[in-house]
């Protein structure tokens, strides 16, 4: 399976703009670029996704490199409530999505 | 509307045993995975069906199964307990029209911690 590559911890100030970056050098033409966060004791919930294309919606935006083997998810300004492990994820074939082991996201006040 | 819910929240069973774990998807979706979350492993992608079919598998034992009911219902059961199953189970449901389309989101439940002792 394609792998992403996070780095292990990121600190931000409460709403200061966060960019988290994920590396996925061995993403193939037809994987989805996907991110989700998981607060503690909660499933994972939904981000954002992206094939090719920078994509924006109420919670962040997507920004995905020329050649696809990189993205950052851009938070606009951090809240108390974004600190959590912010995974990206490649989908790639059905219904898998291969989790590494994320980012942890710390917001100050 | 309702999201995932995923029955028992809690469980603790005793090696050698088995377990059924359920999970109800939202409503009108058709596809259902699982995944398994331990502190060593993180989170791996145990199976996945859709319209009742499992249409793909992760790397885990054939002591692990699941199923999926005509009402999109899913269960997993795991067999022969060991100390190691020990984790978090977590069901995610996603809206595809078609299987294998990963052009969506998965709404995840809270899941069932499960305890083997």
């Amino acid at each position: 399976d394609a792998k992403t590559t996070q780095p292990n911890s990121m600190e931000s100030n409460e709403e200061e703009p966060v960019h988290l970056p994920c590396n996925h050098s061995t993403i193939s033409g037809t994987d989805y670029i996907h991110w989700y966060r998981q607060l503690p004791s909660q499933g994972p919930e939904y981000v954002i996704h992206g094939l090719t294309s920078n994509v924006n919606n109420r919670m962040a935006s997507l920004a995905i490199a020329e050649d696809r083997k990189s993205s950052t998810l851009i938070l606009h300004r951090a809240t108390l409530r974004d600190a959590a492990v912010y995974y990206c994820i490649l989908g790639t074939s059905y219904g898998k999505l291969t989790f590494g082991q994320g980012t942890i996201l710390t917001v100050h006040p | 509307k309702a999201g995932v819910t995923q029955t028992p929240r809690y469980l603790i069973k005793t090696r050698g045993q088995q377990v059924t774990l359920s999970c109800s998807p939202i409503s009108g979706h058709r596809s259902v995975s699982w995944y398994q979350q331990t502190p060593g492993q993180g989170l791996q992608f145990l199976f996945e069906y859709f319209s009742e079919t499992q249409r793909n598998k992760g790397n885990f034992p054939g002591r692990f199964s699941g199923r999926q009911f005509s009402n999109s219902r899913s269960e997993m059961n795991v067999s022969t307990l060991e100390l190691g199953d020990s984790a978090l189970y977590l069901c995610a449901s996603t809206k595809r029209d078609r299987a294998g389309d990963m052009n969506t989101e998965a709404f995840f439940g809270q899941g069932t911690r499960l305890t083997v002792v």
